[in-house]
């Protein structure tokens, strides 16, 4: 059974550092893997995917790695914000006919201005 | 705004009612979900609708009874929830052309049961 972990749980910062999230999982038969935002009382914010044979993916500010033989994911902010304060949420899909994703239970950021 | 609206947005039942949540996409996808997110919990894939039919009922107990009439709609059927409910329900939908489609998710509805 795929199990998906992110350390640390609770993450506050100085605003301008750069940091680093991370995710692990059990089962390396991945589709791909996938990196959300989540605001307080919101739905989820689509930041990165990841497909199985790629490496990392980056947009803006944001960069994220994939190691998929060590089960592990590293979601990089560079130059951190107040307003990049949320939970990330990662998540792998696994295989099947659907898109089916299974989450981890998040870091909650908090960027101190 | 990411194209798909769920209401509504606060709900508070108690354990006899029976009421509603309904998801709508504008993203012309073809498939659709249903998580629920607990406190301190994982996000929970309870439904998953392709083409309109069900193709994951992930062991959700018979008091939770989803429908989908078209690609654009979907619906989910509460009635004699237990507290434990209590969660925020989160709709999202995507393409199903390929494996790697992102998936698309609404605000959710905070659902209460007293």
């Amino acid at each position: 059974k795929q199990e998906v972990t992110q350390i640390p749980a609770a993450l506050s910062v100085p605003e301008g550092e750069n940091l680093v999230l991370n995710c692990s999982f059990t089962d390396s038969a991945i589709y791909n893997l996938q990196w959300f935002r989540q605001d307080p009382g919101k739905g989820l914010t689509s930041l990165l995917l990841i497909q199985s044979s790629q490496r990392e993916q980056t947009s803006g500010r944001l960069n994220a790695s994939l190691d998929k033989s060590s089960g592990r994911s590293t979601l990089y902010i560079a130059a951190s914000q107040p307003g990049d304060s949320a939970t990330y949420l990662c998540a792998v899909m696994r295989g099947g006919a659907t898109n089916k994703l299974i989450f981890g239970t998040g870091t909650l950021l908090a960027v101190q201005p | 705004e990411t194209g798909v609206t769920q209401t509504p947005r606060h709900l508070v039942m108690g354990m006899t009612n029976k009421k509603s949540l309904k998801c709508e996409q504008h993203l012309g996808h073809n498939a659709m979900y249903w998580y629920k997110q607990s406190a301190k919990k994982p996000l929970e894939l309870m439904f998953v609708y392709s083409l309109e039919e069900r193709v994951e009922n992930n062991s959700v107990p018979s008091r939770f009874s989803p429908e989908c009439p078209n690609s654009s709609h979907l619906f989910l059927h509460l009635h004699t929830l237990q507290p434990e409910d209590s969660a925020l329900y989160l709709c999202a939908s995507s393409g199903i052309q390929e494996l790697n489609e992102k998936l698309f998710f609404g605000s959710g509805t905070q659902l209460s049961v007293l």
